[in-house]
């Protein structure tokens, strides 16, 4: 299987501040990594898929980049609804395969 | 808009089999190629990929789960099912069912249901 490792577990910032989390792969997955943010008690959604491609409806705050092994999400400014747990998920080996999860707190 | 609706038994007894629906509404589970897919969320801890079935009736399983599991389409009904085998307490999660998008070779998971809590427990 494909190993998802995420940094950090969890992170404090404030409104406004600019935050990045970080994904890697145990092997290369080209561009093949989507992130999901999941607020307490929801389903996770959908924010960046192919690395950095923007789902539907999602803020442009949100953006993501990497290639290869290594990928980061970033909040350009951070809003009061983006507190929630970030998670990547590569979608080019069987099995699919998650991070353990990135906490946003605000 | 495409909306997805997760039901079954919130408790079952060790060794019992699980069975979940989820129900789609939207959209046509039998038309534009899409995968339905099943993942589970483990108290605590992070989420694992089940597995799908395709719209032709296909499916493919995470190998730690493959002797135990079958995901299945009723295209009558517009649902997708799970049943999951002798279950144990390591089975206790929250169960969503999920649509597969591809873009190039890739996949993501672009609707989600709001997902069901199976305690597994005598």
């Amino acid at each position: 299987d494909i190993q998802m490792t995420q940094s950090p577990s969890s992170v404090s910032a404030s409104v406004g501040d600019r935050v990045t989390i970080t994904c890697r792969a145990s092997q290369d997955i080209n561009k093949w990594l989507a992130w999901y943010q999941q607020r307490p008690r929801q389903a996770p959604k959908l924010l960046i898929y192919a690395a950095s491609k923007l789902s539907s409806g999602v803020p442009s705050r949100f953006s993501g980049s990497g290639s290869g092994t290594d990928f980061t999400l970033t909040i350009g400014s951070l809003q009061p609804e983006d507190s929630a747990t970030y998670f990547c998920q590569q979608g080019t080996g069987y099995p699919y395969t998650f991070g353990q999860g990135t906490k946003v707190e605000i | 808009q495409l909306q997805l609706q997760e039901s079954g038994p919130g408790l079952v007894k060790p060794s019992q089999t699980l069975s979940l629906t989820c129900i789609v509404s939207g959209g046509s589970i039998s038309t534009g190629g899409h995968q339905w897919t099943w993942i589970r969320q483990l108290p605590g801890k992070g989420l694992q990929w089940i597995g799908y079935v395709y719209h032709s009736g296909s499916t493919y399983y995470t190998p730690s789960l493959e002797s135990r599991v079958a995901i299945s389409l009723d295209t009558s009904e517009n649902q997708v099912s799970l049943r999951l085998n002798s279950v144990t307490a390591a089975d206790t999660a929250v169960y969503y069912c999920a649509r597969v998008r591809y873009f190039d070779t890739s996949a993501s998971f672009d609707y989600w249901g709001q997902g069901i809590l199976v305690t597994v427990s005598s």
